[in-house]
């Protein structure tokens, strides 16, 4: 079974509005930490948010927030008020505590940002 | 702080020749180190990690190797390479800790002819 899946191959938003990034994983792991990166065309991967499985609150960088729903195993990327350089590709990766050198990663979602 | 450097950033090799991509990690000790290829559009694909000098783990088999000859430094290589070897190869690295991501190189572009 695939640890992360990114549903959505491809996401259009409008300058300036708030965009939600799909993440699902699964673990029986009770101890985890999951990670988003954005990707842009020139290739390198940027390190965006983290949340770990024990955190009470939504994590949150500037423009970017994790909508974690623990029971549903989903951790959803909000990226508020999007920007022409927001355009990029951006993965959902997983930690488990059990196997702790793996990070599993999604296919990822390509975000265009529409003037 | 601490950097990684990869290269070449692009390589056009033909058909059945040797490989080599080095990269090398700056400013942390014992790092976790990890080699992942990248098809055009898609996900990242784990090839090899390291959690120590010599101790090399493969994770999709192939004609790729990989080794750590020292303690900040990890190597891909290949003895004959094949068409479907193109592609994007990131490097990165990581400590162990629950909290902490990994931190990726620039890449290699490889094409193959």
């Amino acid at each position: 079974a695939q640890k992360i899946t990114q549903t959505q191959p491809g996401m259009f938003v409008q300058e300036k509005e708030a965009v939600t990034l799909d993440c699902t994983y699964d673990t029986s792991d009770p101890s985890y930490g999951l990670f988003w990166y954005k990707q842009p065309s020139s290739g390198e991967m940027i390190f965006l948010i983290y949340q770990g499985s024990y955190d009470q609150q939504n994590a949150t960088e500037g423009r970017y927030s994790l909508n974690f729903q623990k029971a549903r195993k989903s951790a959803n990327l909000v990226i508020s008020a999007s920007q022409l350089g927001d355009s990029a590709m951006y993965f959902c990766a997983m930690r488990e505590d059990q196997n702790f050198n793996k990070f599993y990663f999604g296919s990822g979602t390509k975000l265009n940002v529409k003037p | 702080s601490q950097t990684i450097h990869q290269w070449p950033a692009t390589l056009v090799q033909p058909v059945g020749s040797p490989l080599s991509l080095e990269c090398t990690v700056e400013g942390t000790s014992n790092p976790n180190l990890y080699w992942y290829r990248q098809a055009a559009g898609r996900g990242l694909q784990l090839l090899f990690y390291s959690v120590g000098i010599g101790q090399i783990s493969s994770e999709v088999p192939q004609n790729l190797s990989a080794s750590r000859p020292q303690d900040r430094q990890f190597i891909l290589s290949s003895k004959k390479l094949l068409l479907s070897d193109s592609g994007f190869y990131l490097c990165a690295w990581s400590v162990r800790e629950r909290n902490q991501p990994q931190h990726f190189g620039d890449g290699t572009r490889l094409s193959i002819l």
